[in-house]
């Protein structure tokens, strides 16, 4: 059972916008700012998305979005593709002796 | 542009040290501003962090594993290695390497990975 939890999966059309969720607790997403998400292609390695809670590397679209509200962050994709349909990771720093732990994952379907 | 690549067997027996190897190009392993870490992603499933190392040596790990997990780094070679003792058929993964932004602590550059099959 991962740390932190993502529902399994979402949908959207293209053109729409939609919303990955991942839960932790205080002791990670709620207490700390390191929040990133990864998007990953089937048989690809993960790529950064989001680092930072809301910060975008250079190259990645702005379409893709991070916000935190207490203990829970999400990743907003608007204006979706059907290259964005990919499973996405959730991941925190965590004060427990864990030190990082990652979310299950969520697989995206662009319908 | 900096790459890594990983090495190392793809299969290993039971019971067996599984030793896999990251090499870093375009760029220096020494820099103060990263770590450098193993992931793995078991068929299927998502991502387990396992360990990450500074170029200083030293190192940190995820608990779960810290009894049979050593990682260490060679700056004259620009690379750093994975070493995960007696293992078992729940070790069978893709294991991929990444560089550790310190500063964001995300993981910002990662390898393409490589399948590691433990036979019984």
């Amino acid at each position: 059972q991962s740390a932190l939890t993502q529902f399994a999966s979402v949908s959207g059309s293209p053109g729409q916008s939609i919303t990955i969720a991942c839960t932790g607790t205080s002791s990670d997403i709620g207490g700390y700012n390191y929040v990133s998400w990864y998007q990953q292609h089937p048989g690809k390695a993960p790529k950064l998305m989001i680092y930072d809670v809301s910060n975008r590397p250079s190259g990645v679209s702005n379409r893709f979005s991070g916000s935190k509200s207490g203990n829970t962050a999400s990743l907003t994709i608007s204006g979706l593709q059907a290259e964005d349909e990919a499973d996405y990771y959730c991941t925190s720093y965590t004060s427990t002796t864990t030190n990082w732990v990652f979310g299950g994952g969520t697989k995206l379907t662009v319908l | 542009q900096l790459q890594l690549q990983e090495s190392g067997p793809g299969l290993v027996k039971a019971s067996e040290t599984l030793s896999l190897t990251c090499t870093v190009s375009g760029g220096s392993i020494s820099s103060s501003s990263y770590y450098w870490g193993w992931i793995r992603q078991p068929p299927g499933t998502g991502l387990e962090w396992i360990g990450n190392v500074y170029y200083s040596g030293s190192t940190f790990y995820n608990p779960s594993l810290k009894s049979r997990v050593t990682i260490s780094v060679d700056t004259s070679r620009n690379q750093f290695s994975l070493s995960l003792t007696s293992v078992t058929a729940a070790d069978t993964a893709v294991y991929f390497c990444a560089r550790h932004w310190l500063q964001f602590l995300a993981f910002d550059i990662w390898g393409r990975g490589t399948l590691v099959t433990v036979s019984s």
